[in-house]
This record gives C-alpha cells, sequence and structure tokens, in this order.
C-alpha cells in the first residue's frame, strides 16, 4: 500500500530557476491538496484538486502554478522560484464522495532556494 | 468562515500524566473536526474525528477527543502520556454546510513534549 508520495524528498535551487514538486496517490482519491508549512504559520493551502483538470487557488497561490491531467498526480511548480518560497511542501488527498473525509498526507518536501 | 485556534504553542507534560491539547473552532454552520500529529521529518497523520453523535470520540494511539458544542471546543487527550508521543498536533475544521469543496482549516499546532 504505497498510499501518497512526494518527490523529491530534498531539493535545493536558485532564485529565479523554475522548479516542480511531484505528487503521487495510489488510492484513486478525487480530492488532492498542495500546503506550505512555515514556522509561526502551520499549514497554509496552496492550490487544492477536486477532481483531474478541476483545479482551484487556496490561501496562498501566488508564484505556483498546479496541473491535474490524470487522477493519481499533482505536480506543483514554482515558476521562478524566490527566497520567500523556501518552506516544506505537502500534498494531501481526501475522498469525494463525503466531506466526513479526512485528508492522507505525503512525508513532504524541504526546498530551500538560495 | 472557518478557523481554528490552538492557544498553546508548547504543552509540557511528565510521562505518564495525562495529556490535554485544546483547540476551539470557530464555524457558521456545524463542524466536522479532526486531529492530526505530525512526527519529524514526516507528514501529517491522521488521529481521530468527530462528525456526529457521541461527544466523545476515541482514536488511534490511545487519544480521544470531546466535542463541546457550547464552548467551541475538541480538546485532544490521552490519559497516560508516554515519550513517543513527543510531537507536534494539529487540529482542524470543516464547516458541513461549506464542506463540499473538502478544504480543511488548521491551526497552528502544539508541541508536544513528554519529559520522561
Amino acid at each position: 500500500d504505497a498510499g501518497i508520495t512526494q518527490s523529491p524528498r530534498y531539493k535545493i535551487t536558485e532564485t529565479g530557476r523554475q522548479v516542480t514538486l511531484m505528487c503521487h496517490q495510489t488510492w484513486s482519491h478525487s480530492y488532492m491538496f498542495w500546503y506550505r508549512q512555515d514556522l509561526g504559520h502551520g499549514l497554509r493551502l496552496i492550490y487544492y484538486s477536486a477532481a483531474a483538470d478541476i483545479t482551484d487557488k487556496g490561501e496562498v497561490p501566488d508564484g505556483y502554478v498546479v496541473s491535474r491531467s490524470k487522477t493519481e498526480n499533482f505536480p506543483l511548480t514554482l515558476e521562478s522560484a524566490t527566497r520567500s518560497q523556501t518552506s516544506v511542501y505537502f500534498c494531501a488527498s481526501s475522498r469525494g464522495d463525503y466531506s466526513n473525509q479526512p485528508q492522507h498526507f505525503g512525508d513532504g518536501t524541504r526546498l530551500s532556494i538560495l | 468562515a472557518q478557523s481554528v485556534a490552538q492557544p498553546e504553542d508548547q504543552v509540557n507534560v511528565a510521562e505518564g500524566n495525562p495529556l490535554t491539547v485544546k483547540c476551539t473552532y470557530s464555524v457558521s454552520g456545524n463542524p466536522y473536526l479532526f486531529w492530526y500529529v505530525q512526527y519529524p521529518n514526516r507528514g501529517l497523520q491522521f488521529l481521530l474525528k468527530y462528525i456526529t453523535g457521541d461527544n466523545l470520540v476515541k482514536g488511534s494511539y490511545g487519544f480521544e477527543a470531546e466535542f463541546n458544542k457550547s464552548q467551541t471546543s475538541f480538546h485532544l487527550k490521552k490519559p497516560s502520556a508516554l515519550v513517543s508521543d513527543s510531537a507536534l498536533y494539529f487540529c482542524a475544521v470543516r464547516d458541513k454546510v461549506t464542506g463540499g469543496n473538502n478544504r480543511l482549516a488548521f491551526g497552528k499546532g502544539n508541541q508536544v513534549v513528554v519529559i520522561p
């Protein structure tokens, strides 16, 4: 039972570079989410997706792009990385049939932008 | 809008003592409430949820939580803390009325330190 996997686990890049964080889930969950976790801010929602080809903005979407061509994949792209985007990024998924279902999280990508 | 407050940044407790992590919430309708735990370098793990019915909810690893509608609280409890319970704990809420998009509002988290 692979669950939800994120890659890479660690990434160092430079300002202005494009970087893509990958997220893959094996449950066929309809909902997927991207969060960033920063000290003092808890978890903040960047983007989410209700199904393939349906995405929507969360609290902090600026500077990020998402796509979802297949149910199981939900990549997050930083088009031109900035130092303020240094963070730990978490992907999550949940069933879509009932809104009382918990979200299930990957182990995160620790991204450092120099 | 839905929101969660976790008033204490850190909770220190001696091993074997009762552990309580506090959470209050704000929603326009009735809530779905969740607790998650995060260990170092790991993602959040689901512990338990309140949907409806019995106000006392039991979850994983001996944890339970009590829903109190009049106080809009959902405190996490464990009768006897273990050193291995040291972790970051998050409370989360979803409004049943606007819950169709499955979004959760998370608190900022409480660091629990269990002292041997």
